[in-house]
C-alpha cells in the first residue's frame, strides 16, 4: 500500500501569501493517478488537480500542481479569503485509492 | 444538471449493518466507476470501495470482510453494505465517481461527490 504523507500539518498564512503544500509517497506514484481536493468544512471534497498538474474545470489558475515520482506539490500562488481550507492528496495504485492526512491552511 | 444524492440510515446500534444508496443523475453513468469514501469525526478522507458499471468492484483491504457494493444500472445508482458495525464506522459517508472515461481512456479521480450522509454508531 502506497502511503501519503502531507506536511505541513498546519499552515498559517495571511490572504495574498503564496501556499506551499507537500504530498510525499511511500514509493513512486504515477503522475497519472495524483490528485489534489479542497475540502470546506461540513462540505464535501472538491477536485482541484488531477494527474499531478491538471486543473480540473473551473479551478482558477492560482492553483497549480506539479511533481513526480514520490515528491508532489500543491501551489496557491496568492492567497483568496476563500481558499482558507483542508486539502488533500490522493493516489490510486494496484486497485488501492488512498489519501493523505490533510493539510490545513488557516488565517494567521 | 450533475448530481449525486444520497441516502440511508443515519442512526444504528453496534452489530447492525449500514446501508446507503447513490444516485447519478446528469451523465453517462456507464462511463464512470463509482465509490465510496468515509470521514470520521475530525479525521481525514477513507476510501471505502469501487464498483464499474459491469459490477466490478476492489475494495479497502481494511474494511473487505465487511464491505459490499453494487449497482443498478437501471436505476443509475449503486449502494454500500457495512455489516457489523462498531462505533469506529461512525462518520460522515460520500458517494462519489472515482474514473472518468474520456478520449478513448480512462482518468483517475473523483470529480462529481454527493452531500454525504452522517452515520451515527451508538448503543
Amino acid at each position: 500500500e502506497i502511503v501519503l504523507t502531507q506536511s505541513p500539518g498546519t499552515l498559517s498564512l495571511s490572504p495574498g501569501e503564496r501556499a506551499t503544500l507537500s504530498c510525499r509517497a511511500s514509493q513512486s506514484v504515477s503522475s497519472s493517478y495524483l490528485a489534489w481536493y479542497q475540502q470546506k468544512f461540513g462540505q464535501a471534497p472538491r477536485l482541484l488537480i488531477y494527474g499531478a498538474s491538471s486543473r480540473a474545470t473551473g479551478i482558477p489558475d492560482r492553483f497549480s500542481g506539479s511533481g513526480s515520482g514520490t515528491d508532489f506539490t500543491l501551489t496557491i500562488s496568492r492567497l483568496e479569503p476563500e481558499d482558507f481550507a483542508v486539502y488533500y492528496c490522493q493516489q490510486y495504485d494496484n486497485s488501492l485509492w488512498t489519501f493523505g492526512q490533510g493539510t490545513k491552511v488557516e488565517i494567521k | 444538471q450533475v448530481q449525486l444524492q444520497q441516502w440511508g440510515a443515519g442512526l444504528l446500534k453496534p452489530s447492525e449493518t449500514l446501508s446507503l444508496t447513490c444516485v447519478v443523475y446528469g451523465v453517462s453513468f456507464s462511463n464512470y466507476y463509482w465509490s465510496w469514501i468515509r470521514q470520521p469525526p475530525g479525521k481525514g478522507l477513507e476510501w471505502i470501495g469501487e464498483i464499474n458499471n459491469s459490477g466490478s468492484t476492489i475494495y479497502n483491504p481494511s474494511l473487505k470482510s465487511r464491505v459490499t457494493v453494487s449497482v443498478d444500472t437501471s436505476k443509475h445508482q449503486f449502494s454500500l453494505r457495512l455489516t457489523s458495525v462498531t462505533a469506529a464506522d461512525t462518520a460522515v459517508y460520500y458517494c462519489a465517481s472515482s474514473r472518468r472515461y474520456s478520449d478513448y481512456h480512462w482518468d483517475y479521480y473523483m470529480d462529481l461527490w454527493g452531500k454525504g450522509t452522517t452515520v451515527t454508531v451508538s448503543s
